[in-house]
């Protein structure tokens, strides 16, 4: 099992440029989610999602948008690149009935 | 609103000297509190899932315990390896989704 991976690994912007970011795991898992870590900070929640079709906002949403056709992928898409979102972004999944949520490497993401 | 702080922000220890890191959290309903262990560059690893107060965890040299209020995660003779940001979330009932703390990044000196 590959189980979370994320890719790019680091990506450079310009402001007002639009890019997703890929998120895919092989683990069957019916929660996913997106989150933001900037320095000395923990995680804020950006976006979720418990089954295919279904999403939901996080603690912090504005300037991002998902979508979940599938149970593996869980795309995140920035819509018009802001200084003040770079950062690293995790995605994670887990299962439901678990709790404990496995991350991804992380995209580092610099917008100019 | 749920909420979790973590203490210290940071913890420098000399190798074999233990301590304990705090998690303080206020949460409707608790469906299970969470400690994560990331080192730099990389994503969050699960380390424990606590449910109930009273509940206890150990996974070598680290020990988790809970209460209505608080976690802790103790930490009995770390060695350099151990330093590490350790990551603390709750995840609420009514919600599903995990609210995390800021973190306590440990430095074990040699």
């Amino acid at each position: 099992n590959a189980g979370v991976t994320q890719t790019p690994k680091f990506q450079v912007l310009k402001t007002g440029q639009s890019m997703t970011l890929q998120c895919a795991q092989d683990m069957n898992h019916e929660y996913m989610s997106w989150y933001r870590q900037d320095p000395g900070m923990g995680l804020r929640l950006i976006h979720y999602s418990v089954g295919a079709g279904i999403t939901d906002q996080g603690e912090v949403p504005n300037g991002y948008n998902v979508s979940r056709s599938t149970t593996e992928d869980f795309p995140l898409r920035l819509l018009s690149a802001a200084p003040s979102q770079t950062s690293v972004y995790f995605c994670a999944s887990s299962s439901l009935a678990g709790g404990e949520q496995f991350f991804g490497p992380g995209t580092r993401l610099t917008v100019l | 609103e749920d909420q979790v702080t973590q203490s210290p922000e940071a913890l420098r220890l000399q190798e074999g000297e233990s301590s304990s890191l705090n998690c303080s959290y206020t949460v409707s309903g608790l469906r299970g509190l969470f400690w994560y262990r990331q080192d730099p560059g990389k994503g969050p690893e699960f380390l424990f899932t606590l449910y109930s107060a009273g509940e206890e965890k150990e996974k070598e040299r680290l020990k988790a315990t809970l209460t209505k209020k608080e976690s802790f995660l103790h930490i009995t003779a770390p060695k350099p390896e151990d330093s590490a940001t350790y990551l603390c979330a709750v995840q609420d009932t009514n919600a599903g989704k995990s609210t995390f703390g800021d973190g306590t990044t440990l430095t074990v000196k040699p």
